[in-house]
């Protein structure tokens, strides 16, 4: 079945220690999204790309980077973690970029920096 | 600007109630409607859509109706059961006029079925 993939499925991590959450996708859809979710709220857009195309949120921090090397996969760093930034995060992918495009998600890599 | 607006949760329900989540939005031109379905520990599932005006999304034997005169998209099911309890998240992506193509979440709606 095409899908969404997320690993790991659980990260812990140190505040302050680098991390990286990887995200694949086998829909061969052009725009790979990322989302911060913190508990009992809404997922957030943190960035998305359209094709090699990187597009960040204005309000996302510099300590959040992102890398796709190609279709397939999409990259989250976390740089430097703060206790803030314990979350679930999730990526998503769209066949493209407009109206009707449909979201499909993965699910999620719960994130905890101690 | 765009945002959606949702009932205040938690609700709490019993087996085979009805259910009705009230979701309202605000959004240039005709946006298209989503509501997602998020099970515990899991990533986002999307549930049903509706892409223009009068347009009724359905899925599991949940429906919601778009209705542009009160630019309401509230979700309902006959008959609830366990399985049903989640967070439900109301969800816009605006027009092209209207400069994004993101989408736009609620605050998300818990749910609790009990037998």
């Amino acid at each position: 079945d095409a899908m969404v993939i997320q690993n790991p499925r659980y990260q812990v991590t140190q505040f302050g220690k680098p991390v990286t959450l990887s995200c694949s996708q086998t829909l061969n859809h052009n725009v790979m999204y990322w989302y911060q979710q913190k508990s009992s709220q809404a997922p957030k857009l943190l960035f998305h790309y359209y094709d090699k195309d990187f597009n960040n949120e204005a309000d996302t921090p510099d300590n959040f980077q992102s890398r796709r090397p190609n279709t397939s996969f999409c990259f989250l760093d976390i740089r430097s973690p703060g206790l803030g930034d314990t979350a679930m995060y999730l990526c998503a992918t769209s066949r493209d970029w407009g109206l009707y495009n449909e979201q499909f998600f993965g699910p999620g890599t719960r994130l905890t920096v101690l | 600007g765009n945002s959606v607006t949702q009932m205040e949760g938690p609700v709490t329900l019993s087996e085979e109630a009805f259910l009705t989540i009230n979701c309202t939005y605000t959004a240039t031109g005709y946006p298209s409607l989503f509501w997602y379905v998020q099970y515990p520990g899991e990533g986002l599932q999307l549930l049903l859509k509706a892409t223009k005006a009068d347009d009724k999304g359905s899925n599991k034997g949940f429906e919601a109706t778009y209705r542009k005169e009160t630019t309401s998209f509230h979700l309902e099911k006959g008959s609830v059961q366990v399985s049903d309890s989640a967070v439900y998240f109301c969800a816009l992506t605006p027009t092209p006029q209207g400069g994004s193509e993101k989408l736009v979440f609620g605050k998300g709606t818990k749910l609790t079925v009990n037998p």
